[in-house]
C-alpha cells in the first residue's frame, strides 16, 4: 500500500513563530488531507489540497503531486495549535477506486508561552 | 463541529463483552468510514459503507463488524473484547462513495477502555 512519512515527528515552538511540517507520500494521489488533532482527541478538518496552494489565516498549505509531497505551514503559532497533525492520502487503485484515507504518523508539535 | 455525532463518547467494559458504537454522518453524505486510533498502530482503517452497502475493508477483526442502515447511520459491533481493543474509535462521513477527490470529515469519536 501506500507509505506516507512526515517530518519532523516532534516540534517544539515558543509562540509567535512560524513552522513548516512536510508530508511525502509514495505514489499518486487523488486526495490528501491535513488534519489537527487536539489534545482531547478531535480531528479537525484543515484542508482537502490534493495539489496546489490554499490559505486558511494562519495557517497555509503546499502539495506538490509530482513531487509527492506536501507542506503544511504554521504562522504566529499560537498555544491552541497544540496536537498532532496528520496528513492523509488516498491512490487511485488500478480497479478505479479509492475508498479510504492512509494516515501518516503525525508531527506533535507542542506551542510555550 | 463535523457534523458527524458518534455515540457514545466514552466507555467502559470489561474483557469478553460486547459494544456497540454508533455514527450519524453528515447530512447527505451517503458514505461512512471507521478508523481506530490505538497508541502502537496509530490511525487504521477499518471499513466503509456506501448508501448502506461495504465498499471497503481495512484491517478488521473478524469480532469486529459494522453495517449501515437504510437512514444512513452505521454502527460499528466490538465483540468478545480484549484489553487490546482499547482506543479511540473514529466515524468519518463523506458524499460520495471514494475517497478520491472528496472530503472526508471525522466524528469526536469514541473512547473505548477496556478493563
Amino acid at each position: 500500500g501506500i507509505q506516507v512519512e512526515q517530518s519532523p515527528p516532534d516540534l517544539i515552538l515558543q509562540e509567535g513563530a512560524n513552522s513548516t511540517l512536510r508530508c511525502n507520500f509514495s505514489d499518486s494521489v487523488n486526495n490528501l488531507q491535513w488534519f489537527h488533532q487536539n489534545p482531547w482527541g478531535q480531528l479537525i478538518n484543515l484542508f482537502y489540497i490534493p495539489s496546489g496552494t490554499k490559505q486558511n489565516g494562519r495557517l497555509s498549505a503546499t502539495t506538490v503531486a509530482t513531487e509527492r509531497y506536501s507542506l503544511l505551514y504554521i504562522s504566529s503559532s499560537q498555544t491552541t495549535d497544540s496536537g498532532v497533525y496528520f496528513c492523509a492520502v488516498a491512490r487511485l487503485r488500478e480497479t478505479g477506486t479509492a475508498s479510504k484515507l492512509t494516515f501518516g504518523t503525525g508531527t506533535r508539535l507542542q506551542v510555550t508561552l | 463541529d463535523s457534523g458527524v455525532t458518534q455515540t457514545p463518547k466514552h466507555l467502559i467494559t470489561a474483557t469478553g463483552q460486547r459494544v456497540t458504537l454508533r455514527c450519524s454522518p453528515r447530512s447527505g453524505d451517503l458514505s461512512v468510514y471507521w478508523y481506530q486510533q490505538s497508541l502502537d498502530q496509530g490511525l487504521q482503517f477499518l471499513i466503509q459503507y456506501y448508501n448502506g452497502e461495504e465498499r471497503a475493508k481495512g484491517n478488521i477483526l473478524e469480532r469486529f463488524s459494522a453495517q449501515q442502515f437504510p437512514d444512513l447511520h452505521s454502527e460499528l459491533n466490538l465483540s468478545s473484547l480484549e484489553l487490546g481493543d482499547s482506543a479511540l474509535y473514529f466515524c468519518a462521513s463523506s458524499v460520495f462513495g471514494y475517497a478520491q477527490g472528496d472530503t472526508i470529515y471525522f466524528g469526536e469519536g469514541s473512547w473505548l477502555t477496556v478493563v
